[in-house]
């Protein structure tokens, strides 16, 4: 099946500053690239999401971007702020959406 | 209206219990999933069900089984409890089609500890 990694496992920023975390996977046949927030007690919950056949895409202060041939992508959060900390998820899923498989999340915390 | 509900939210029981965990989605959606979150958070897929059928059953103990009476409903039971079943664990269901997939929603979790 998929392997997702996900680097680095707790991040420590202030605010204003950028974060970045970064994920690889295994499966050449995935073609769908989720990332989720989880805040602490809640559920993981969609924040951005990147198909195969695009290299990047932005949302406000979050983008995320893909390089298929090497298999990996990445979430970049600018100009962060408290809210954002909390535990972020990347997971790949191959076409027909049966199957997602998560990296080991990331702890951001912000520090105001 | 709530997308995916799961109950109960929280669990108390004793090794050696059986226990059901019920989830429901009132958004259409063919493929519906159980993932177990430890207490390193991590998420780790157990079952996926596509139009009640099993999908993918990874390397989880034959103590639990899942059971979909119809594509809006997928619970999972759990016999013998033991300690190491200790953790939430999250419905979630999602709607793909051969050339796309879909979000991917999540319940709101069911805390389950073991004494």
């Amino acid at each position: 099946g998929e392997n997702v990694e996900q680097h680095p496992s707790t991040l420590s920023v202030q605010e204003g500053d950028s974060a970045v975390i970064k994920c690889t996977y295994s499966d050449s046949a995935s073609n769908y690239f989720p990332w989720y927030k989880q805040e602490l007690g809640k559920r993981p919950q969609l924040i951005i999401d990147i198909r195969s056949n695009v290299g990047e895409k932005k949302d406000q202060r979050i983008a995320v971007t893909l390089n298929k041939t090497a298999k990996h992508f990445s979430l970049h959060i600018t100009e962060t702020q408290p809210e954002d900390s909390a535990v972020y998820f990347c997971a790949a899923s191959t076409r027909g959406g049966n199957q997602f498989y998560f990296g080991t999340g990331t702890s951001l915390t912000v520090i105001p | 209206d709530t997308a995916v509900s799961q109950t109960p939210k929280y669990l108390v029981t004793q090794m050696g219990n059986d226990k059901s965990i019920k989830c429901e989605q009132n958004l259409g959606h063919d493929t519906m999933y159980w993932y177990k979150q430890d207490s390193k958070k991590f998420l780790k897929i157990m079952f996926s069900y596509n139009n009640k059928e099993l999908i993918i059953n990874e390397t989880v103990p034959n103590r639990f089984s899942p059971k979909s009476p119809d594509k809006a409903h997928l619970n999972l039971h759990i016999n013998s409890l033991e300690l190491g079943d200790s953790a939430v664990y999250f419905c979630a269901s999602s709607q793909g089609t051969s050339a796309n997939t879909g979000e991917l929603f999540f319940g709101e979790g069911s805390r389950l500890t073991v004494l």
